[in-house]
């Protein structure tokens, strides 16, 4: 079965720096990967879809890269902004049709 | 606008009550999906279903129901509400899941509480 894990759970940062948010899954057999993004009380939105065949995605900011050999996924955000501040989850499919997610990376942005 | 709509927004129940939360979307989606969020345990999927007519039971089936009646809807239903389900649930939607550059969509969330 699938498992995804997330590093840090908490990232406290001051406004302008580049960060870097952590995921990792067991099983490598995977066909695409997701990050997402969630603000307090809200639902998910798709940030990035990695493509299996792709070993990167950008999106403004938002750099994601994907390493199946090794089962990681990292989500680089450069320039960090206030309004980046919310909380990050990666998910990867599992045997089936079901996707798991990571428990995710909380992130505050600090003017 | 694209968008998967979830009712209610919030609910408060007592035990044993059968309830049921919609959810519909208009993106003409095969692929639909409910998952709950706790505290400590992230998001996990309770069922899914790939087209009309097709669900299947995901991570935590137990308590839930659900049915594919229409391509558009996807309704959850409790028939017996217990505590433990009290939570955050989510619908989703994606035009396949296996289809390697298709995003999934969420609805807006529906807080539930059972007394």
């Amino acid at each position: 079965k699938q498992e995804v894990t997330q590093i840090p759970a908490a990232l406290s940062v001051p406004e302008g720096e580049n960060l870097v948010l952590n995921c990792s899954f067991t099983d490598s057999a995977i066909y695409n990967l997701q990050w997402f993004r969630q603000d307090p009380g809200k639902g998910l939105t798709s940030l990035l879809l990695i493509q299996s065949s792709q070993r990167e995605q950008t999106s403004g900011r938002l750099n994601a890269s994907l390493d199946k050999s090794s089962g990681r996924s990292t989500l680089y955000i450069a320039a960090s902004q206030p309004g980046d501040s919310a909380t990050y989850l990666c998910a990867a499919p599992q045997t089936g049709n079901m996707l798991t997610f990571g428990g995710g990376t909380r992130l505050m942005v600090k003017p | 606008e694209a968008q998967v709509t979830q009712n209610p927004r919030y609910l408060i129940t007592v035990t044993g009550k059968k309830l049921t939360v919609t959810c519909s979307q208009n993106m003409n989606h095969e692929y639909m999906s409910w998952y709950r969020q706790d505290p400590g345990l992230g998001l996990r999927q309770i069922y899914y279903s790939m087209n009309v007519e097709v669900t299947d039971k995901g991570d935590v089936p137990e308590g839930y129901k659900v049915s594919r009646k229409e391509k558009r809807n996807f309704p959850l239903i409790l028939e017996s509400p217990s505590p433990n389900q009290t939570s955050l649930y989510f619908c989703a939607s994606s035009l396949g899941l296996r289809r390697t550059n298709e995003k999934l969509f969420f609805g807006s969330g529906t807080q539930l509480s059972v007394l």
